[in-house]
């Protein structure tokens, strides 16, 4: 069975502080990829990044950057110099091909919600 | 690239009547769509999975007959609310997952369905 616990229900931090967002998965496969989610207010899901399992890089995109740590099967999400426009709920979600779920069926954390205060 | 349309973004309507959603996918060809409905504070719930042109796969604990999913072509599906009651009430996000340069899974920017 597959898993992603997202432990961190909310945070709240002051803007310009960094914070990080904590993924940790469960998978049997040795295939499979993990996506970021950002859903702002507004309610749609906006993809961040996608990261297979062979591909161990630390990702940085702007203020964000990703850890994949296979060993500890975590995939943080830090954001820096945060600003009051990150603040979503932020869904870790898990993809594995092999596991018989169907094509491309997505499993989510519950999400941690992430409020920038100025 | 990669864009997904969801119609409409808000729908208010009476209890018993029936509330059509559309998923379309307006850059790529969508091999399979999902059907997800978010409770407020929680996660996405998988409802439902379809591809193009066969019967959608219904998570447990879902009414088939109550939400009907129809995927008729590569760029579209739909979700019938049937006969809808308040507690039907909530924000349902579609998705569609494509190939190639698509592969992945690309969302909808929701529906949010209040049924008074």
């Amino acid at each position: 069975a597959q898993k992603v616990t997202q432990a961190q229900t909310e945070i709240s931090v002051v803007e310009k502080e960094d914070v990080t967002l904590d993924c940790v998965y469960e998978t049997r496969d040795t295939t499979y990829y993990l996506f970021w989610y950002k859903q702002p207010p507004s309610g749609e899901l906006v993809f961040l990044i996608r990261r297979n399992s062979f591909d161990e890089q630390n990702e940085i995109s702007g203020r964000y950057s990703w850890n994949f740590q296979k060993s500890t099967s975590s995939f943080n999400f830090t954001i820096t110099a945060s600003q009051v426009v990150d603040s979503a709920v932020y869904f870790c979600a898990l993809f594995s091909p092999y596991s018989g779920a169907g094509s491309y069926q997505l499993t989510f954390g519950k999400g941690t919600k992430l409020s920038v205060i100025p | 690239g990669a864009v997904v349309s969801q119609h409409p973004s808000r729908v208010i309507c009476k209890s018993g009547t029936s509330v059509k959603i559309e998923c379309r996918s307006l850059d790529f060809q969508a091999t399979t769509m999902f059907w997800y409905r978010q409770f407020p504070k929680q996660s996405l719930m998988l409802m439902a999975t379809s591809n193009e042109g066969s019967k959608a796969t219904y998570e447990q604990g879902v009414e088939k007959d109550k939400f009907l999913i129809n995927h008729a072509s590569l760029t579209l599906s739909t979700l019938t609310v049937t006969s809808a009651h308040p507690e039907d009430s909530s924000f349902y996000i579609c998705s569609a997952a494509g190939t190639g340069e698509y592969n992945g899974q690309y969302f909808g920017a929701g529906t949010r369905l209040s049924v008074l």
